[in-house]
């Protein structure tokens, strides 16, 4: 069964960093690419950022290019959601999810329960 | 950046009636390379993670009820539910997926039972 857990969301005062994390389990990890999704209170869903399998392809959303910064260790099936100079406009409940292959472009197949950032002073 | 645009923003049906879900793409998802559109629809209820219905503008995720359906027209996506229960209450979002990110999602369609 392919479960993504999220966690590392917690309350940030603004200008602050946080490091998201997302450990997959139940599928090759290697082999799926992942992406970043959050939603802000009484918002939409909103793509943040997709990393392809192998870590060699990177995308961010224009608000995040320059803050935040996706990663993975494949070897601890885990993919990363580093963010600084954090604004309170960040603040949602972010999921991880991955993509039906190793590439883009490619559909979401899998959500994680997601993970709750909260920026405020 | 690819715009979506669903409508309605939100919708009240009655149980076992029809429910349908617009979704206009600001330009085509159509790889004519392998005829697929490039979009997603998504099912989110309150306090649970988002949930794939529809992949290719008209397959069905596995294990989705048949009762679910997509449909597209040029950029004109449509997600229909041809017999509204009461456990579709929530959510739908269309999503692209094509070429590279951002892979942008619409705004969102609340439904309700009326």
């Amino acid at each position: 069964e392919v479960q993504l857990l999220e966690s590392g969301g917690t309350l940030v005062q603004p200008g602050g960093s946080l490091k998201l994390h997302c450990v997959g389990s139940g599928f090759h990890f290697a082999g799926f690419a992942m992406t970043w999704v959050r939603q802000a209170p009484g918002k939409g869903l909103e793509w943040v950022a997709t990393i392809s399998g192998t870590g060699a392809s990177t995308y961010y959303t224009d608000s995040g290019q320059g803050r935040f910064t996706i990663s993975r260790d494949n070897s601890k099936n885990t993919v990363y959601l580093q963010m600084n100079s954090l604004r309170p406009e960040d603040a949602a409940v972010y999921y991880c999810a991955r993509h039906e292959i190793i590439v883009v472009p490619s559909r979401l197949d899998y959500w994680g329960q997601g993970t709750s950032v909260i920026v405020s002073s | 950046d690819i715009v979506l645009t669903q409508s309605p923003d939100s919708l009240a049906v009655s149980l076992g009636e029809r429910a349908s879900i617009t979704c206009k793409s600001s330009q085509s998802l159509l790889y004519t390379s392998n005829n697929k559109n490039y979009l997603a629809w998504i099912q989110h209820k309150a306090g649970q993670p988002p949930k794939p219905l529809i992949f290719w503008a008209s397959s069905r995720e596995s294990g989705v009820p048949d009762r679910f359906s997509g449909s597209v027209s040029g950029t004109d996506f449509t997600l229909t539910i041809s017999s509204l229960q009461a456990e579709d209450v929530a959510v739908y979002y269309c999503q692209q997926y094509y070429g590279n990110p951002p892979y942008t999602f619409g705004q969102g369609t609340r439904l309700e039972i009326k």
